[in-house]
């Protein structure tokens, strides 16, 4: 298993702002991924986070509303820019481990007023 | 495309039922499935991982089956109680190393 941790847990923040998330895992993986989980719904994937490259975005998510960092193959950022209150979810990073099994992190909960 | 169904969306059972939860897939071309467990306003919590290869998983009260052809899992936890309410996702990989396409949930609550 791994054991991940992201910061902030929450945060309220104003309509077109920027907050940045991030995600911390005990070891080194290749695998990470950022999903949202909007009010009430299931997990939809934003992005595959690759170490040493860009990011590659799912359907309906670009890279200037959420760019994402991955400087090693412990740590990445996802950053959540000119946020509107449809953008209030909880954001959550995975990585995958042998088998593929995926592990989550604990979420970070937004709100956006 | 695949989609990925949990029906019911809620479940609500007497402590010491057991509890049956469906998870249904439109391809079942799929490489593992994943079961999740998440408490509200949590993460998810990883339950059981069963590969493509296998029909059933087990550990501790809980039970996996995967039936691919027929594209069900199903997640049996036997003698229910109330820490077990939260609500659980079914996720499925389609290819190695690929993403995980996930359920809607099944909100299940154990009443003492």
């Amino acid at each position: 298993s791994a054991v991940i941790s992201q910061k902030p847990s929450r945060d309220i923040c104003q309509r077109g702002t920027s907050l940045t998330i991030q995600c911390q895992v005990d070891s080194q993986v290749t695998m990470m991924f950022w999903y949202r989980q909007q009010p009430g719904q299931s997990l939809t994937l934003i992005a595959t986070a690759n170490q040493g490259s860009e990011a590659t975005y799912e359907s309906g998510f670009v890279i200037d509303k959420f760019p994402i960092s991955r400087p090693n193959l412990t740590f990445s950022t996802l950053t959540v820019s000119n946020m509107s209150p449809e953008d209030s979810s909880i954001y959550l990073c995975s990585v995958g481990l042998a088998g593929y099994e995926q592990y989550f992190g604990p979420g970070t909960r937004l709100t956006v007023t | 495309k695949q989609e990925v169904t949990q029906i019911p969306a809620a479940l609500s059972v007497p402590e010491g039922e057991n509890l049956v939860l469906n998870c249904s897939f439109t391809d079942s071309a799929i490489y593992n499935l994943q079961w999740f467990r998440q408490d509200p306003g949590k993460g998810l919590t990883s339950l059981l991982l069963i590969q493509s290869s296998q029909r059933e998983q087990t550990s501790g009260r809980l039970n996996a089956s995967l039936d691919k052809s027929s594209g069900r899992s199903t997640l049996y936890i036997a003698a229910s109680q109330p820490g077990d309410s939260a609500t659980y996702l079914c996720a499925t990989h389609k290819a190695a190393g690929n993403k995980l396409t996930f359920g809607g949930g099944t909100r299940v609550l154990v009443k003492p």
